[in-house]
């Protein structure tokens, strides 16, 4: 079984930066994923990582740690359009290639 | 990437009854699966959609509640059988698409289907 966490809930001010932990517990690790989820709308892939280190894309980044069960997903340049549910999602090996998803961190970006 | 359409995107139906969504890419993909988000709550997996055989289901959900079909690379559907108001929720297709020559997977999911049981 696997185990995810994220904050629940986060702000941050337009043009900042934000970091969006995710920790996770599992028996065989397989990959990470982030997601973009706005309301009322299916969720966006933002990133992978499966080897340690930084992913970069733009304004997003995404982290991992395997050793120690970690990742986090770095918003830069923030934008009032960043508001959304950020989901952390782990897949499993031999789990046949699904993911299990965190609960979300609600990120609201402020003026 | 991968192009994924969801029909019907929205529906209202009576308890006892049931609906098949359905899901079709663009392109043809080894692994599609179907997924749930309750109000207000993160997604959680029905079960893998496997093309010629049984679909691998996740606890907590079996095939009569859920029968779903994959007759090919690029199409599947899911029922939602003898529905009631707790069935209330997005279901969500996804499909998993290797990038050519890297070790990097997306998985990509449809716009969702909004289900209402009344």
């Amino acid at each position: 079984g696997q185990n995810i966490d994220q904050p629940t809930e986060m702000t941050a001010t337009e043009g900042a930066i934000v970091q969006i932990n995710c920790t996770y517990q599992t028996s065989g690790f397989n990959g990470l994923f982030w997601y973009q989820q706005h309301a009322g709308e299916a969720p966006t892939f933002l990133s992978y990582n499966v080897l340690d280190g930084l992913e970069e894309k733009g304004r997003f980044s995404s982290f991992l740690s395997r050793s120690k069960g970690y990742s986090y997903l770095l918003l830069k340049e923030l934008q009032m359009k960043d508001s959304a549910s950020y989901l952390c999602a782990v897949r499993e090996r031999g789990g046949g290639n699904k993911l299990t998803f965190g609960t979300g961190t609600q990120l609201k970006v402020e003026l | 990437s991968a192009v994924i359409s969801q029909k019907p995107s929205r529906d209202i139906c009576q308890r006892g009854t049931s609906l098949t969504i359905q899901c079709q890419v663009d392109s043809q993909v080894t692994m599609m699966f179907w997924y749930r988000q309750q109000p207000g709550q993160s997604l959680t997996l029905i079960a893998t959609a496997n093309q010629g055989s049984e679909a691998t289901y996740e606890s907590g959900f079996v095939i009569d509640k859920f029968p779903i079909s994959r007759p090919n690379l690029t199409f599947s559907t899911l029922t939602v059988s003898n529905m009631s108001p707790e069935d209330s929720s997005i279901y969500l297709c996804s499909v998993e698409v290797r990038t050519s020559g890297t070790r990097s997977y997306e998985q990509y999911f449809g716009p969702g289907t909004r289900l209402t049981v009344t």
